[in-house]
């Protein structure tokens, strides 16, 4: 099993361009959520999922997009780029309800913003 | 905003040593988990204890939770240049919200 898989590992973009972070599990997890890792800060949920075609927001879901039309995939959009997007990203999945459960997770994308 | 906040914040000791870091967190749990982050990878599930619970070991991990003054710590015992790391506690907030919350880190170096 590959477990979760995060792609690219790293990404450059220009203020104001758009990308989508993918995410993908293959252990039927139906909780996936984001979270965003900066120095000194430890890692803040963006959004999350608790079955495919539910998502809600997370503590900074501003400039963020996400959907879940499988189990399998969670991918996370950057609508306008900026500069303090500049971050770390993870992904995790879990089984059942995310805060009662081992969360697994990829190994992030590193994303600067110029 | 974060909920468990870990001491230290950076840990440096010898192999063979034991490491102690604490968790401390502000409301009432479901349950508590600790986590190791290597350098450059994703975090990795160490230790879930639940709020009912007061110990629980792991191999040479110990984990304590005190509800009643809202702290965890995790023990390392015997440490390796291995176990260099950052742990992470997270906390799972009663109000059955969904979120894990985690806290900032304590940076664990063993040196050989």
């Amino acid at each position: 099993n590959a477990g979760v898989t995060q792609t690219p590992k790293f990404q450059v973009l220009k203020t104001g361009q758009s990308m989508t972070l993918q995410c993908a599990q293959d252990m039927n997890h139906e909780y996936m959520s984001w979270y965003r890792q900066d120095p000194g800060m430890g890692l803040r949920l963006i959004h999350y999922s608790v079955g495919a075609g539910i998502t809600d927001q997370g503590e900074v879901p501003n400039g963020y997009n996400v959907s879940r039309s499988t189990t399998e995939d969670f991918p996370l959009r950057l609508l306008s780029a900026a500069p303090s997007q500049t971050s770390v990203y993870f992904c995790a999945s879990s089984r059942g309800q995310g805060g009662h459960q081992p969360q697994h997770f990829g190994d992030g994308t590193r994303l600067s913003i110029l | 905003s974060q909920q468990g906040e870990e001491d230290p914040q950076a840990l440096s000791i010898q192999e063979g040593e034991n490491a102690t870091m604490n968790c401390s967190y502000k409301t009432s749990i479901n349950n508590l988990q600790w986590y190791r982050q290597n350098s450059g990878r994703g975090l990795v599930h160490l230790i879930l204890i639940r709020s009912n619970e007061r110990e629980k070991h792991s191999g040479r991990l110990r984990v304590t939770l005190d509800t009643s003054k809202k702290s965890s710590s995790l023990l390392i015992t015997a440490s390796r240049a291995a176990d260099t790391a950052s742990y992470f506690c997270a906390t799972d907030p009663q109000g059955g919200s969904e979120k894990l919350v985690f806290g900032k880190g304590t940076k664990l170096t063993v040196n050989p």
